[in-house]
């Protein structure tokens, strides 16, 4: 079964910091890979989804990188914000279903 | 882009009824519709997935008689808590599979809190 963890569980950084959140998964056959932000109370909000075939994807301060044969994809957040403050999940999809990772719970400090 | 509501968006009901939470998908059909389960803190956890015209299939150690769902057409996939209890209180979140495709578009969820 596929197991999907995030590491760290949780980062508090100061404002303008570069950042990188990791996401690993135990098996390779996946269709595709999504980073989704939820803020408290909230439902999931796509941020970056990347194809099996692909090996990164980029929108304005967030860069997403996958190496599917390693089980990994690291998010990538550049000069970060305090609106960037919420908890972060990737997300493999098998075609079948989505397995979901921990998430990272981060803040950003002004 | 594609959108999926659900309703409500929270409710309080008390122990021993019944609630039913609403997922539709406004702007495509989907044959395909996933119900998770979200405590505090914790990630999402999937329920069961829901097939259009046909019963659904739940994942391990989730009582089907308990949490029922219905997915009678293309665009609505309803889950109803049966006798629900205190520790049913959770956030749960559905997403509707676009036909055809594999793409997933996420509800924002809805609140139970069963007092």
């Amino acid at each position: 079964k596929q197991e999907v963890t995030q590491i760290p569980a949780a980062l508090s950084v100061p404002e303008g910091e570069n950042l990188v959140l990791n996401c690993s998964f135990t098996d390779s056959a996946i269709y595709n890979l999504q980073w989704f932000r939820q803020d408290p109370g909230k439902g999931l909000t796509s941020l970056l989804l990347i194809q099996s075939s692909q090996r990164e994807q980029t929108s304005g301060r967030l860069n997403a990188s996958l190496d599917k044969s390693s089980g990994r994809s690291t998010l990538y957040i550049a000069a970060s914000q305090p609106g960037d403050s919420a908890t972060y999940l990737c997300a493999v999809y098998t075609g079948n279903q989505f397995y979901f990772g921990t998430g990272t719970s981060l803040t950003v400090i002004p | 882009g594609a959108v999926v509501s659900q309703h409500p968006s929270w409710v309080i009901c008390k122990s021993g009824t019944s609630v039913k939470i609403e997922c539709r998908s406004l702007d495509f059909q989907a044959t395909t519709m996933f119900w998770y389960r979200q405590f505090p803190k914790q990630s999402l956890m999937l329920m069961a997935t829901s097939n259009e015209g046909s019963k659904a299939t739940y994942e391990q150690g989730v009582e089907k008689d308990k949490f029922l769902i219905n997915h009678a057409s293309l665009t609505l996939s309803t889950l109803t808590v049966t006798s629900a209890h205190p520790e049913d209180s959770s956030f749960y979140i559905c997403s509707a599979r676009r036909d055809p495709g594999l793409i997933l578009y996420f509800g924002p969820g809805t609140r139970l809190t069963v007092t």
